[in-house]
């Protein structure tokens, strides 16, 4: 059974620095890994997807990181802003998607 | 380009009774997958459908069961509603072609509250 976990379960940062979440997973035979945000009463904005083959991907200010041998994502995100504020979710497809519990990151003007 | 459309967004049923929760993909993608938000639980995949058929599904009971129909949109049906069942439904969908599985795009889900 895969068992995702998020580490920390919350963070609170003052505007503009750097984030830096954590994710790791129990088994590797995994065939993607993906990034979401989700905000509150809202649904799930994903964010990032990289395949079990890469080692990473970028978006704008976001970079994520996957080393399937160890079962960890590193999901890094520049010069935070306030809007960045929400929870974050990793998530494994092992076919469906399991989730790990979220990080709650509070940016703070 | 639409998103992953859900209906109803509220649902109360009492217990006992069936929910009939339903979910469009974009357009294009031929996979559907339903997830279970419920308190205190995270996120929990349910099921997957593919061309029509179910393909993979989570650690449910069988009274959790659904469908896809030839548009590729998909039901999700919950028999003798219990307590417990009361949660977020989000529906999700893929294209997945040539053995890549690919990004999954969610819908804002079906709060189904159980009475």
């Amino acid at each position: 059974k895969q068992e995702v976990t998020q580490i920390p379960a919350a963070l609170s940062v003052p505007e503009g620095e750097n984030l830096v979440l954590n994710c790791s997973f129990t088994d590797s035979a995994i065939y993607n890994l993906q990034w979401f945000r989700q905000d509150p009463g809202k649904g799930l904005t994903s964010l990032l997807l990289i395949q079990s083959s890469q080692r990473e991907q970028t978006s704008g200010r976001l970079n994520a990181s996957l080393d399937k041998s160890s079962g960890r994502s590193t999901l890094y995100i520049a010069a935070s802003q306030p809007g960045d504020s929400a929870t974050y979710l990793c998530a494994v497809r092992y076919p469906g998607l399991s989730f790990g519990a979220g990080t709650t990151v509070t940016v703070r003007a | 380009e639409a998103g992953v459309t859900q209906s109803p967004t509220h649902l109360i049923k009492t217990r006992g009774q069936q929910a009939t929760l339903r979910c469009s993909p974009i357009s294009g993608h031929t996979s559907v997958y339903w997830y279970q938000q419920a308190l205190g639980l995270g996120l929990q995949f349910l099921l997957w459908y593919d061309e029509g058929e179910e393909r993979n599904r989570g650690n449910f009971p069988p009274r959790f069961s659904g469908r896809q129909f030839p548009n590729y949109s998909s039901e999700l049906n919950v028999n003798a509603l219990e307590l417990e069942d009361s949660a977020l439904y989000l529906c999700a969908s893929s294209l997945e072609s040539g053995g890549t599985y690919n990004e999954q795009f969610f819908g804002p889900g079906t709060r189904l509250t159980v009475l």
